[in-house]
C-alpha cells in the first residue's frame, strides 16, 4: 500500500495568512493526488484533484502543487471559513489511501 | 443537485451483520462508480470499497476482504454495504461518495452523503 505522510499534524495561523500543508507519498504517484477540507461533523468536501486541479467554486485562495513524492496544499490569505481539517489522498493504486490530516486553527 | 443519503446504521454486536443503504438522487446513477470510505471515531478517512458503474467491477480494503460486499441497485439508484462478521474496528461513520467517472480506477471522491454512524459493541 502507498502511505500517505501531511505534515503538520496540526497548524495554528491567524487570519489573513498563509498557510502550506505537505504530504508526502512512500512511492511515486505522478499527480494522482487529491485534497479535502472537512470540518467538524460534516463529510468532506474535494477541493482540488490532479496535484493542482482546483474543483469548481473553490476559492482561487487555494492552489497546489507537486508531482512524484511531494505536495503542497496553500492557502494564501486565511479566511475564517478556511479552518478545518484538510487530508490529502492517492489515487494511483488500490487501495486509495489518505493522509492522516492536518488540522488547521485559528491563532 | 446530486444528493447521497446513507442509512441503516446503528449499534451492532461484534460477529452480526448490519446493510448500509445510500440513497442517490440528482444524477445518472448508472454511469457512475461509488464508494464507501469510512471514518474511525476522531480518526482519518479510510477508503472501503468501489463497485463500477455496471456493478462489473469491485475491489475491497484489505480490512475488509471477505467481510463487507459492496453492490448497487439501478432500479432503486440505491448503493449497498453489506457488513458480515463485524468487528470492534469496524466502528466508524461510514461515507457513500460518487466518483467522477464509471469505472472506479483513478478515482477522487467527488460527492459524499452525510454518512451513517455504525457501532460494533457488546
Amino acid at each position: 500500500d502507498i502511505q500517505m505522510t501531511q505534515s503538520p499534524s496540526t497548524l495554528s495561523a491567524f487570519v489573513g495568512d498563509r498557510v502550506t500543508i505537505t504530504c508526502r507519498a512512500s512511492q511515486s504517484i505522478s499527480t494522482w493526488l487529491a485534497w479535502y477540507q472537512q470540518k467538524p461533523g460534516k463529510a468532506p468536501k474535494l477541493l482540488m484533484q490532479k496535484a493542482s486541479s482546483l474543483e469548481s467554486g473553490v476559492p482561487s485562495r487555494f492552489s497546489g502543487s507537486g508531482s512524484g513524492t511531494e505536495f503542497t496544499l496553500t492557502i494564501s490569505r486565511l479566511h475564517p471559513d478556511d479552518f478545518a481539517t484538510y487530508y490529502c489522498q492517492q489515487y494511483n493504486s488500490f487501495p486509495y489511501t489518505f493522509g492522516q490530516g492536518t488540522k488547521l486553527d485559528i491563532k | 443537485q446530486v444528493q447521497l443519503v446513507e442509512s441503516g446504521g446503528g449499534v451492532v454486536q461484534p460477529g452480526r451483520s448490519l446493510r448500509l443503504s445510500c440513497a442517490a438522487s440528482g444524477f445518472i446513477f448508472s454511469n457512475y462508480a461509488m464508494h464507501w470510505v469510512r471514518q474511525a471515531p476522531g480518526k482519518g478517512l479510510e477508503w472501503v470499497a468501489v463497485i463500477s458503474y455496471d456493478g462489473r467491477y469491485k475491489n475491497y480494503a484489505d480490512s475488509v476482504k471477505g467481510r463487507l460486499t459492496i453492490s448497487r441497485d439501478e432500479s432503486k439508484n440505491t448503493l449497498y454495504l453489506e457488513m458480515d462478521s463485524l468487528r470492534s474496528e469496524d466502528t466508524a461513520v461510514y461515507y457513500c461518495a460518487r466518483d467522477p467517472r464509471g469505472s472506479g480506477w483513478f478515482s477522487v471522491f467527488e460527492y459524499w452523503g452525510q454518512g451513517t454512524p455504525v457501532t460494533v459493541s457488546s
